[in-house]
């Protein structure tokens, strides 16, 4: 399987502030990477698909890049209701996985 | 509105069988494959296999291979997901999820999770 791996772990950021979260995978995967958001007690959330594709209803301030092995997602300004852990995840071949999270807080 | 509802939490004895469902409402449910992911306690996102809603054709994480079983009823609208020789590891959050249409391979809707207990 493909492992993915996601940094930082955790992070503390002010409301306003960009937010950027790296995601690496063991092998190129192409554009085929998904990001989601997910808050306590709550299904995860589709922000970005193909890497870089917002998900209809998803504000602006979340975008994805990257391609291959190493891809991106930002908050361009950071708000509270962002807090929550963002797990990435690839698609490009079976099994299918995710990244360890990256939990997001707000100073 | 589509909407992906699983049944109830249930408590389990190592070695046992679980089921839980996955009924959908508010799409045609034969054009969109279901998929299963877990969550351990504090743990990330696990994903365990996936049913084609109209052939019923399946593929299973081989992590799981033999001790899973999905399927799914096209006339009540529901899957199922089945795990058995449950042990203390399989304690979990289990959700269900509708692969995208436009997004092929990622998921725009979830069940709620249905949390499953493995303890003696």
């Amino acid at each position: 399987d493909i492992q993915m791996t996601q940094s930082p772990s955790t992070l503390s950021a002010s409301v306003g502030d960009r937010v950027t979260i790296t995601c690496r995978a063991s092998q190129s995967i192409s554009s085929w990477l998904a990001w989601y958001q997910q808050k306590p007690g709550t299904a995860p959330k589709l922000l970005i698909y193909k890497a870089s594709r917002l998900e209809s209803g998803v504000p602006s301030r979340f975008s994805g890049s990257g391609s291959g092995t190493d891809f991106t997602l930002t908050i361009s300004s950071l708000q509270p209701d962002d807090l929550a852990t963002y797990y990435c995840q690839q698609y490009n071949s079976y099994g299918l996985t995710f990244g360890p999270g990256t939990k997001v807080d707000i100073k | 509105q589509v909407q992906l509802v699983q049944s109830g939490a249930e408590v389990k004895k190592p070695g046992a069988s679980v089921k839980v469902s996955c009924k959908a409402s508010g799409y045609t449910f034969t054009n969109y494959a279901l998929h299963w992911v877990r969550q351990a306690p504090g743990q990330s996102l696990e994903w365990m296999g996936w049913v084609n809603s109209d052939k019923g054709h399946t593929k299973y994480s081989q992590k799981f291979q033999g001790r899973v079983t999905i399927t799914r009823d096209t006339s009540a609208t529901t899957a199922y997901m089945e795990l058995s020789s449950l042990r203390s590891e399989d304690t979990a959050v289990y959700y269900c999820a509708r692969e995208c249409a436009h997004c092929s391979g990622s998921y725009d809707y979830w069940g709620q999770g249905t949390l499953i207990t493995v303890s003696s």
